[in-house]
């Protein structure tokens, strides 16, 4: 069983609307979130993290997190072309730097 | 300030050939981790160092090493190459605390023939 679990995808969207990305994880241990963005051919840039249960936003991103479901999710308001990407969900028990990540949701978001 | 620099960006080698990839982290970032990305089993873990010292290591076999130079650069070590060990190998960057942000380099493309 992988630790980190997220649905392939390809998730698309029609531009303008709502992008919802989901996660669970394993390791009741797991104490910090993140949401990376991967375009193709490039490498992870890390968009969100979250240390706490209940809503995290930033801009058009809101990640939440629901420690006793061990779910994570990432929304994007008012989607855009350029967030066609690949979206990594990834997960660290603390400490030591051990950041697990699932293989990622391929999000297409269509003009 | 600079990013997180990976060399070279792309090699080819042989089976039974070994590989050493370099990596420097940003500036003030004493922790670097490598990880190895394949289109099936995505990003996983090889391992991370922090002042020079091994903290964390995945489940990967002997042939993968690496370490830690004072200046914080990072090298990680492939040898007797395999055709699975085809993939983009990626550093990630970090000041090492709890938090585990962590930022990328590029990456180094490998091929192995």
């Amino acid at each position: 069983q992988k630790e980190v679990e997220q649905n392939s995808g390809p998730l698309s969207v029609p531009e303008g609307a709502i992008a919802s990305l989901n996660c669970t994880y394993s390791d009741r241990g797991s104490q910090s979130f993140f949401w990376y963005r991967q375009y193709s051919g490039k490498s992870p840039e890390l968009i969100m993290f979250i240390y706490s249960n209940g809503d995290k936003e930033d801009g058009r991103f809101t990640a939440q997190l629901n420690k006793a479901s061990q779910y994570v999710s990432l929304l994007i308001r008012d989607s855009q072309p350029s967030d066609s990407a690949t979206y990594l969900c990834a997960a660290s028990s603390g400490g030591y730097q051990k950041v697990t990540f699932g293989t990622g949701t391929k999000l297409q978001v269509i003009p | 300030k600079a990013g997180v620099t990976q060399t070279p960006r792309y090699l080819i080698k042989t089976r039974g050939q070994q590989v050493t990839l370099s990596c420097s982290p940003i500036s003030g970032h004493r922790s670097v981790s490598w990880y190895q990305q394949t289109p099936g089993q995505g990003l996983q873990f090889l391992f991370e160092y922090f002042s020079e010292t091994q903290r964390n290591k995945g489940n990967f076999p002997g042939r993968f090493s690496g370490r830690q130079f004072s200046n914080s650069r990072s090298e990680m070590n492939v040898s007797t190459l395999e055709l699975g060990d085809s993939a983009l190998y990626l550093c990630a960057s970090s000041t090492g605390d709890s938090t585990g942000e962590l930022f990328f380099g590029e990456g180094s493309r490998l091929t192995v023939l």
